[in-house]
């Protein structure tokens, strides 16, 4: 099974943008690459994924290198509701069964 | 739309008992995946049910076992249950039509289950 690294924290300032990096070296052709977060005492939240072509929404970008080996998550001004451990995942092809497999993730501190 | 529903939302249980989780999905979901997330192993997949029948399973013990009825809510049960079984119970589901792949999943806010 594809497996994805990232950091295991980081920090930004409030309003700032804020790029995570992942790194998924054995994705396959058909994983797609989804990243969601997970606010203390939550469960995961969806945040966007991509196949290929670099994704917009109204939470975030999704930028996926052109080799597909590496992503970063961007979110264009950060807020403090930002906080939160962010999970770049590969969704398996139908060999897996589609089934999500997860990292450890990053966790994002924001600075007032 | 209402989202995810999980039930109870804490429970405490005592070694060697058994437990039975409740998920209902999002309506018009068909798949409900269950997770174990615990502060040193993170998030664990346990297994994924699509239109009743388990699709995929994940790496832990047959204590561990789960169904889906046919309005698609999901129930998991834990056997014999043992200390290291303490964790945040997630259940998520998914409309898992067609590329599964594109699908994202909604997830519930989890059941806590503490094993004394």
């Amino acid at each position: 099974d594809a497996k994805t690294t990232q950091p295991n924290s980081m920090e930004s300032n409030e309003e700032e943008p804020v790029h995570l990096p992942c790194n998924h070296s054995t994705i396959s052709g058909t994983d797609y690459i989804h990243w969601y977060r997970q606010l203390p005492s939550q469960g995961p939240e969806y945040v966007i994924h991509g196949l290929t072509s670099n994704v917009n929404n109204r939470m975030a970008s999704l930028a996926i290198a052109e080799d597909r080996k590496s992503s970063t998550l961007i979110l264009h001004r950060a807020t403090l509701r930002d906080a939160a451990v962010y999970y770049c995942i590969l969704r398996g092809s139908m060999d897996s069964n589609y089934q999500l497999i997860w990292g450890a993730g990053t966790k994002l501190i924001i600075k007032p | 739309k209402a989202g995810v529903t999980q039930t109870p939302r804490y429970l405490i249980k005592t070694r060697g008992q058994q437990v039975t989780l409740s998920c209902s999905p999002i309506s018009g979901h068909r798949s409900v995946s269950w997770y174990q997330q615990t502060p040193g192993q993170g998030l664990q997949f346990l297994f994924e049910y699509f239109s009743e029948t388990q699709r995929n399973k994940g790496n832990f013990p047959g204590r561990f076992s789960g169904r889906q009825f046919s309005n698609s809510r999901s129930e998991m049960n834990v056997s014999t249950l043992e200390l290291g079984d303490s964790a945040l119970y997630l259940c998520a589901s998914s409309p898992a039509g067609g590329l599964a792949g594109v699908n994202e999943q909604f997830f519930g806010p989890g059941t806590r289950l503490t094993v004394l």
